[in-house]
């Protein structure tokens, strides 16, 4: 079985531009969150999709956005990029949203603003 | 609000030696308790949890965690440490019954092994 899957791995924008990252969950998993980490910090919360709605959503501004696709697959975009906006963006799938499960995170995209 | 502390930013040890990562949860009620470890580069692999029963947490890669309510801890524990464990480790929380089971992480402790 092929585990959480994210693109691009690494990508270069500029201030101002826009950016979607994209993450297919494990295979009978419906659930995807979205996680930031900036280096030397632990990951923050960014959204979880459950049966492409919306269950939560952490302290980041409107310019980030997601949607879950009918397959479970997800994007996340970020619009008028700051220079905060690098990180490690992680991706994270489980069956539900129930804390029994847990989650398994990919491998990462990681995003630099210039 | 929920936080994680996790106290030690940098340990080092030596290859062999024991090892205790701490970690101290400030909560309301005794949430659900986790490990995760990150490889340079990688994402979060889940080393052990915690939701309730024996204290004592069995993960893999020979790590064990202890969870003291009194104390609001859930230190992570490894009798022999391994040169491939040199990686980051974070300790996180999640709140029992939320709507979503959102994790909180602490900042990490990055370990070094030396030969």
């Amino acid at each position: 079985d092929a585990g959480v899957t994210q693109s691009p791995t690494h990508l270069i924008k500029t201030r101002g531009q826009h950016v979607t990252l994209r993450c297919s969950p494990i295979s009978g998993h419906k659930s995807v969150s979205w996680y930031q980490q900036v280096l030397g910090q632990g990951p923050q919360f960014i959204f979880q999709y459950y049966e492409k709605e919306e269950r939560g959503r952490g302290n980041f501004p409107d310019r980030f956005s997601a949607r879950q696709f009918p397959n479970y697959s997800s994007e996340l975009n970020v619009n008028a990029l700051l220079l905060g906006d690098s990180a490690l963006y992680l991706c994270a799938s489980s069956l539900d949203t129930t804390e029994y499960y847990g989650y398994t995170f990919g491998s990462g995209t990681r995003l630099t603003v210039v | 609000a929920q936080s994680v502390t996790q106290p030690d930013i940098h340990i080092t040890v030596s290859e062999g030696a024991s090892l205790e990562l701490r970690c101290n949860y400030s909560y309301g009620a005794t949430p659900y308790l986790f490990w995760y470890v990150q490889s340079p580069g990688q994402g979060l692999q889940l080393l052990l949890k915690y939701f309730s029963g024996d204290t004592l947490v069995q993960g893999i890669k020979g790590f064990e965690a202890e969870f003291k309510r009194s104390q609001s801890s859930f230190n992570l524990r490894k009798p022999s440490v391994h040169w491939s464990d040199a990686a980051e480790y974070f300790c996180a929380v999640v709140k029992p019954g939320g709507a979503t089971n959102k994790l909180i992480f602490g900042t990490g402790t990055l370990l070094a092994v030396q030969p």
